[in-house]
């Protein structure tokens, strides 16, 4: 069956870096587009970025875009989100998620990222 | 990238049908058939109900359908049960190439 573990949480003081790992497992990884979408405590889903299957396209959120990179290493079946120059409004639990028809089809469990000082 | 809008809650009885309206505008939800549906219960990962608009994934129950017209798409649960209340997101492809989520609603089975 299809498995996403998300890794890499924790707490980071505003302006560090943190990097996010999602380990895919039980489908062909490099079939399949992958997405990041953060949830911030008791608020709404937020969409964050997507990296096609081969890694060659990303995209991501105006509210990220020049701080946070998605990356993708097929060899390891593992998506990644580098984030640079956190900020107090980043916080929020991560998922990771696979693309397919479109949708968001399997989500990971999440992990939680606390920006603070 | 504006949310896209929801009621912020909806109720219904056991046994009725509820709608849920996801509104967007021409760059998202009205200009792609691109439109899905998650339910999220408290603590847990969302789940896909409905894709591509009106698709029902392997398992959903066929109480769920979806559908759109313009710029608004739409949830419709039938035959409301207890565990059907949960938080509802609807989400679209954009002409940006990105996604976009609705600000979430909150079902209530009184």
């Amino acid at each position: 069956q299809v498995q996403l573990v998300e890794s890499g949480g924790g707490v980071v003081q505003p302006g560090r870096s943190l990097r996010l790992s999602c380990a895919a497992s039980g489908f062909t990884f490099n079939n399949y587009a992958m997405h990041w979408v953060r949830q911030a405590p008791g608020k709404g889903l937020d969409w964050v970025a997507v990296i096609s299957f081969d890694g060659g396209t990303q995209y991501y959120a105006d509210s990220v875009k020049g701080r946070f990179t998605i990356s993708r290493d097929n060899s390891k079946n593992t998506l990644y989100l580098q984030m640079n120059s956190l900020r107090a409004e980043d916080t929020a639990v991560y998922y990771c998620a696979r693309e397919a028809r479109s949708a968001h089809d399997n989500w990971g469990q999440g992990t939680l990222v606390t920006v603070s000082s | 990238q504006s949310a896209l809008t929801q009621p912020a809650s909806v109720s219904g009885s056991p046994g009725q049908s509820i709608t849920i309206s996801c509104t967007g505008t021409s760059s998202d939800v009205g200009g792609y058939k691109y439109v899905s549906w998650y339910q999220q219960h408290l603590g847990k990962a969302p789940k896909l109900m409905i894709y591509e608009v009106s698709n029902r994934p392997s398992g959903v129950s066929n109480r769920f359908s979806g559908s759109k017209s313009g710029n608004t798409a739409s949830l419709t649960i039938s035959g409301l049960q207890a565990e059907d209340e949960a938080d509802y997101y609807c989400s679209s492809y954009t002409s940006s190439s990105t996604r976009v989520f609705g600000g979430g609603t909150k079902l209530t089975v009184l």
